[in-house]
């Protein structure tokens, strides 16, 4: 079946510090990932779409590269601040479905 | 823009009673809404997909006269848990997609979410 999956449960940085955030999938080939973020008892805020025929997409502190090769995505953050602490979705689309990630709670240290 | 907002944001009932969650897409026009449960620490889990002005798609394990979904106009969207259970106590989220950006690959928005303990 087709899975996605978050290798990390939690990371913890630095502030100022790069965080690098994994997802990976199996058994599919998406054309799109996404990327949101979810803070606690909030609902997802959508972030980032990547295509698979971009290698890397950036938005401000946020960069996202797929590689279809590795079926991976990296999720970066640069100069990760204390506000950034929030749990990172990934997912793709399958026809009109999203399957989401585990997520990975992401914790800046000040 | 792009604002969802679900209603209420948090309710306690008593065993056996039913709940409604109602689900606006205040700025947007949503043909499509997504209803999600998820569990504490876990990920986003599909219960159904609902069509305005046509029946719910529900996800495989899903009981469909359980969680009642009505999707009747292009801005609103409720989901009924009726009978409630104790293990019906979870985090129910709604998301929508804006109908003028339909394609398979649109971002969701996502309404902030329902907690519900049943008592």
């Amino acid at each position: 079946s087709q899975k996605i999956e978050q290798n990390s449960e939690a990371l913890n940085i630095q502030e100022g510090k790069t965080a690098t955030l994994t997802c990976n999938y199996t058994n599919y080939s998406p054309a799109y990932l996404q990327w949101y973020r979810q803070d606690p008892g909030r609902g997802p805020v959508f972030l980032l779409l990547i295509r698979e025929n971009e290698k890397e997409k950036r938005k401000e502190r946020l960069k996202v590269t797929f590689d279809t090769t590795l079926k991976q995505s990296l999720f970066h953050i640069t100069a990760s601040q204390p506000a950034d602490s929030a749990t990172y979705l990934c997912a793709y689309t399958g026809t009109y479905k999203y399957t989401f990630g585990t997520g990975t709670r992401l914790k800046v240290l000040a | 823009g792009a604002v969802v907002s679900q209603h209420p944001s948090w309710v306690i009932c008593k065993s056996g009673t039913s709940v409604k969650i109602e689900c606006r897409s205040l700025d947007f026009q949503a043909t499509t809404m997504f209803w999600y449960r998820q569990f504490p620490k876990q990920s986003l889990m599909l219960m159904a997909t609902s069509n305005e002005g046509s029946k719910a798609t529900y996800e495989q394990g899903v009981e469909k006269d359980k969680f009642l979904i009505n999707h009747a106009s292009l801005t609103l969207s409720t989901l009924t848990v009726t009978s409630a259970h104790p293990e019906d106590s979870s985090f129910y989220i709604c998301s929508a997609r804006d109908r003028g950006r339909i394609s398979y690959n649109s971002p969701l928005h996502f309404g902030n979410g329902t907690r519900l303990t049943v008592t």
